[in-house]
Protein backbone atom coordinates (compact mmCIF):
# COMPACT_ATOMS: atom_id res chain seq x y z
CA UNK A 1 0.00 0.00 0.00
CA UNK A 2 1.52 3.36 -1.12
CA UNK A 3 2.03 5.94 1.34
CA UNK A 4 1.46 8.60 -2.04
CA UNK A 5 -1.96 9.18 -2.84
CA UNK A 6 -2.99 9.80 -6.82
CA UNK A 7 -6.46 10.12 -8.07
CA UNK A 8 -6.40 7.01 -10.49
CA UNK A 9 -7.69 8.40 -13.38
CA UNK A 10 -7.59 11.82 -15.27
CA UNK A 11 -8.74 12.30 -18.99
CA UNK A 12 -9.01 15.90 -21.13
CA UNK A 13 -9.30 16.67 -24.70
CA UNK A 14 -6.58 17.41 -27.40
CA UNK A 15 -5.52 21.22 -25.93
CA UNK A 16 -6.96 20.82 -22.70
CA UNK A 17 -4.92 21.42 -19.18
CA UNK A 18 -5.22 18.31 -16.92
CA UNK A 19 -3.90 18.63 -13.52
CA UNK A 20 -2.44 15.02 -11.02
CA UNK A 21 -2.36 15.36 -7.62
CA UNK A 22 -0.25 13.45 -5.26
CA UNK A 23 -0.98 13.48 -1.65
CA UNK A 24 1.56 12.58 1.12
CA UNK A 25 2.87 13.39 4.17
CA UNK A 26 5.55 14.91 6.80
CA UNK A 27 7.83 12.22 6.22
CA UNK A 28 8.28 12.22 2.55
CA UNK A 29 7.03 14.95 0.74
CA UNK A 30 6.58 17.45 3.11
CA UNK A 31 10.62 17.08 3.62
CA UNK A 32 11.79 16.00 0.28
CA UNK A 33 11.72 16.77 -3.49
CA UNK A 34 9.60 15.28 -5.54
CA UNK A 35 10.03 13.85 -8.79
CA UNK A 36 7.29 12.44 -11.25
CA UNK A 37 7.68 9.79 -14.23
CA UNK A 38 5.65 9.05 -17.45
CA UNK A 39 4.85 5.25 -18.56
CA UNK A 40 3.91 4.92 -21.95
CA UNK A 41 1.93 1.66 -22.27
CA UNK A 42 4.23 -1.53 -22.70
CA UNK A 43 7.28 0.59 -21.81
CA UNK A 44 9.77 1.18 -18.93
CA UNK A 45 9.15 4.68 -16.60
CA UNK A 46 10.42 7.63 -18.13
CA UNK A 47 11.65 10.90 -16.03
CA UNK A 48 9.34 13.87 -16.44
CA UNK A 49 10.02 16.30 -13.51
CA UNK A 50 12.72 16.58 -10.71
CA UNK A 51 13.35 18.50 -7.82
CA UNK A 52 9.89 19.27 -7.36
CA UNK A 53 9.33 21.58 -10.32
CA UNK A 54 12.65 21.29 -12.95
CA UNK A 55 12.06 19.64 -16.27
CA UNK A 56 14.96 17.33 -17.68
CA UNK A 57 16.48 17.74 -21.27
CA UNK A 58 13.94 16.90 -23.71
CA UNK A 59 10.56 17.18 -21.97
CA UNK A 60 8.32 19.79 -23.01
CA UNK A 61 7.68 22.41 -21.70
CA UNK A 62 3.63 21.20 -21.44
CA UNK A 63 4.54 19.57 -18.33
CA UNK A 64 5.16 21.29 -15.01
CA UNK A 65 5.37 20.25 -11.74
CA UNK A 66 4.97 22.05 -8.19
CA UNK A 67 4.87 21.11 -4.32
CA UNK A 68 2.82 23.35 -1.50
CA UNK A 69 3.16 21.37 2.06
CA UNK A 70 2.84 17.76 1.94
CA UNK A 71 1.37 17.21 -1.75
CA UNK A 72 2.36 17.94 -5.04
CA UNK A 73 0.82 18.65 -8.42
CA UNK A 74 1.45 17.99 -12.39
CA UNK A 75 0.21 19.74 -14.80
CA UNK A 76 -0.01 18.99 -19.01
CA UNK A 77 -1.04 22.43 -20.94
CA UNK A 78 -2.00 21.66 -24.32
CA UNK A 79 -2.84 17.94 -23.64
CA UNK A 80 -1.71 15.37 -26.89
CA UNK A 81 -2.65 12.01 -27.91
CA UNK A 82 0.92 10.96 -27.21
CA UNK A 83 0.36 12.21 -23.85
CA UNK A 84 -1.82 8.73 -22.77
CA UNK A 85 0.02 7.50 -20.30
CA UNK A 86 0.19 6.31 -16.44
CA UNK A 87 2.01 8.79 -14.38
CA UNK A 88 3.69 8.30 -10.83
CA UNK A 89 4.97 10.81 -8.38
CA UNK A 90 8.02 9.83 -6.41
CA UNK A 91 10.13 10.80 -3.15
CA UNK A 92 12.20 9.78 -0.50
CA UNK A 93 10.74 8.61 3.13
CA UNK A 94 12.55 9.89 5.87
CA UNK A 95 10.68 7.52 8.20
CA UNK A 96 10.64 4.37 5.94
CA UNK A 97 14.00 5.41 4.77
CA UNK A 98 13.31 4.08 1.35
CA UNK A 99 11.71 5.61 -1.98
CA UNK A 100 8.18 5.72 -2.42
CA UNK A 101 6.07 6.12 -5.43
CA UNK A 102 2.69 7.00 -5.89
CA UNK A 103 -0.43 4.94 -6.73
CA UNK A 104 -0.34 6.49 -10.31
CA UNK A 105 -2.90 7.71 -12.39
CA UNK A 106 -3.65 6.99 -16.23
CA UNK A 107 -4.14 9.66 -18.06
CA UNK A 108 -6.41 9.25 -21.23
CA UNK A 109 -6.79 11.54 -24.13
CA UNK A 110 -10.73 11.81 -25.22
CA UNK B 1 24.28 6.13 -25.98
CA UNK B 2 23.32 5.32 -22.25
CA UNK B 3 21.80 1.55 -22.22
CA UNK B 4 21.06 -0.91 -18.79
CA UNK B 5 20.20 -4.17 -19.52
CA UNK B 6 18.40 -6.31 -17.01
CA UNK B 7 18.58 -10.31 -17.12
CA UNK B 8 18.26 -13.47 -14.96
CA UNK B 9 14.45 -13.27 -15.43
CA UNK B 10 11.92 -16.71 -15.42
CA UNK B 11 10.21 -18.69 -13.63
CA UNK B 12 10.73 -20.14 -10.19
CA UNK B 13 8.91 -21.75 -7.61
CA UNK B 14 7.51 -20.53 -4.64
CA UNK B 15 10.77 -20.56 -1.84
CA UNK B 16 13.03 -20.31 -4.41
CA UNK B 17 15.73 -18.36 -5.48
CA UNK B 18 16.89 -15.91 -8.75
CA UNK B 19 19.93 -13.54 -9.54
CA UNK B 20 18.91 -10.69 -11.17
CA UNK B 21 21.76 -8.40 -13.46
CA UNK B 22 21.53 -5.48 -14.86
CA UNK B 23 24.35 -4.28 -17.30
CA UNK B 24 24.97 -0.82 -17.53
CA UNK B 25 27.11 1.20 -20.70
CA UNK B 26 27.12 4.90 -21.81
CA UNK B 27 27.45 6.54 -18.20
CA UNK B 28 30.03 6.47 -15.77
CA UNK B 29 28.35 3.41 -13.77
CA UNK B 30 30.53 4.02 -10.65
CA UNK B 31 29.31 7.49 -10.21
CA UNK B 32 25.69 6.63 -10.05
CA UNK B 33 23.47 5.03 -7.07
CA UNK B 34 22.03 2.31 -8.87
CA UNK B 35 18.28 1.09 -7.92
CA UNK B 36 15.40 -1.18 -8.47
CA UNK B 37 11.99 -1.29 -8.96
CA UNK B 38 9.59 -3.29 -9.50
CA UNK B 39 5.66 -3.61 -10.80
CA UNK B 40 3.05 -6.19 -10.72
CA UNK B 41 1.67 -7.30 -13.56
CA UNK B 42 -1.42 -4.75 -14.09
CA UNK B 43 -0.19 -2.64 -10.94
CA UNK B 44 1.98 0.25 -9.97
CA UNK B 45 5.70 0.72 -9.29
CA UNK B 46 6.75 -0.42 -5.95
CA UNK B 47 10.75 0.67 -4.83
CA UNK B 48 12.64 -2.60 -3.94
CA UNK B 49 16.15 -1.74 -3.02
CA UNK B 50 18.83 0.81 -3.87
CA UNK B 51 23.05 0.94 -3.29
CA UNK B 52 25.40 3.72 -2.80
CA UNK B 53 28.44 4.32 -5.72
CA UNK B 54 30.95 2.34 -3.67
CA UNK B 55 28.47 0.04 -2.40
CA UNK B 56 29.16 1.39 1.06
CA UNK B 57 25.19 1.52 1.53
CA UNK B 58 21.76 -0.44 1.31
CA UNK B 59 17.98 0.46 1.55
CA UNK B 60 15.60 -2.09 0.97
CA UNK B 61 11.35 -2.20 1.20
CA UNK B 62 10.57 -3.98 4.26
CA UNK B 63 8.75 -6.46 2.18
CA UNK B 64 12.17 -7.56 0.72
CA UNK B 65 14.49 -7.23 3.74
CA UNK B 66 16.26 -10.74 4.82
CA UNK B 67 14.74 -12.05 1.41
CA UNK B 68 17.07 -10.10 -1.25
CA UNK B 69 20.35 -8.64 -1.75
CA UNK B 70 21.39 -5.89 -3.69
CA UNK B 71 25.18 -5.66 -4.69
CA UNK B 72 27.26 -4.35 -7.65
CA UNK B 73 30.67 -4.61 -9.40
CA UNK B 74 31.81 -1.10 -10.73
CA UNK B 75 34.50 -3.13 -12.48
CA UNK B 76 32.20 -4.88 -14.56
CA UNK B 77 29.81 -2.01 -14.89
CA UNK B 78 27.13 -4.30 -13.31
CA UNK B 79 24.30 -4.05 -10.07
CA UNK B 80 22.88 -7.43 -9.58
CA UNK B 81 19.48 -8.73 -7.25
CA UNK B 82 20.03 -11.91 -5.37
CA UNK B 83 16.22 -12.84 -4.51
CA UNK B 84 15.95 -15.82 -2.35
CA UNK B 85 12.86 -17.13 -0.50
CA UNK B 86 10.45 -15.81 -3.34
CA UNK B 87 6.91 -16.05 -2.78
CA UNK B 88 3.93 -15.20 -5.09
CA UNK B 89 3.69 -11.92 -4.59
CA UNK B 90 7.40 -10.81 -6.06
CA UNK B 91 5.94 -11.48 -9.40
CA UNK B 92 6.82 -8.87 -11.24
CA UNK B 93 8.98 -6.92 -13.60
CA UNK B 94 11.80 -5.78 -12.21
CA UNK B 95 13.73 -2.44 -13.51
CA UNK B 96 17.40 -1.31 -12.58
CA UNK B 97 17.52 2.22 -12.46
CA UNK B 98 20.31 4.77 -12.26
CA UNK B 99 20.33 7.92 -10.07
CA UNK B 100 22.93 10.33 -9.80
CA UNK B 101 22.33 11.72 -6.31
CA UNK B 102 21.11 9.68 -3.62
CA UNK B 103 16.52 9.99 -3.35
CA UNK B 104 17.25 11.58 -6.22
CA UNK B 105 15.54 11.19 -9.79
CA UNK B 106 15.74 8.06 -11.72
CA UNK B 107 17.44 9.24 -14.60
CA UNK B 108 18.27 5.77 -16.42
CA UNK B 109 16.18 2.50 -16.28
CA UNK B 110 16.64 -0.87 -18.29
CA UNK B 111 13.68 -2.11 -19.91
CA UNK B 112 12.94 -4.69 -17.35
CA UNK B 113 13.15 -8.46 -16.55
CA UNK B 114 10.09 -10.56 -15.56
CA UNK B 115 10.10 -12.88 -12.13
CA UNK B 116 7.20 -15.02 -11.99
CA UNK B 117 6.70 -17.07 -8.86
CA UNK B 118 4.01 -19.87 -9.52
CA UNK B 119 4.24 -24.05 -8.43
Amino acid sequence: QSVLTQPPSASGTPGQRVTISCSGSSSNIGTNYVYWYQQLPGTAPKPLIYRNNQRPSGVPDRFSGSKSGTSASLAISGLRSEDEADYYCATWDDSLSGRVFGTGTKVTVL
Amino acid sequence: EVQLVESGGGLVQPGGSLRLSCAASGFTFSSYWMTWVRQAPGKGLEWVANIKEDGSEKYYVDSVKGRFTISRDNAKNSLYLQMNSLRAEDTAVYYCAGEYSFGGLLDYWGQGTLVTVSS
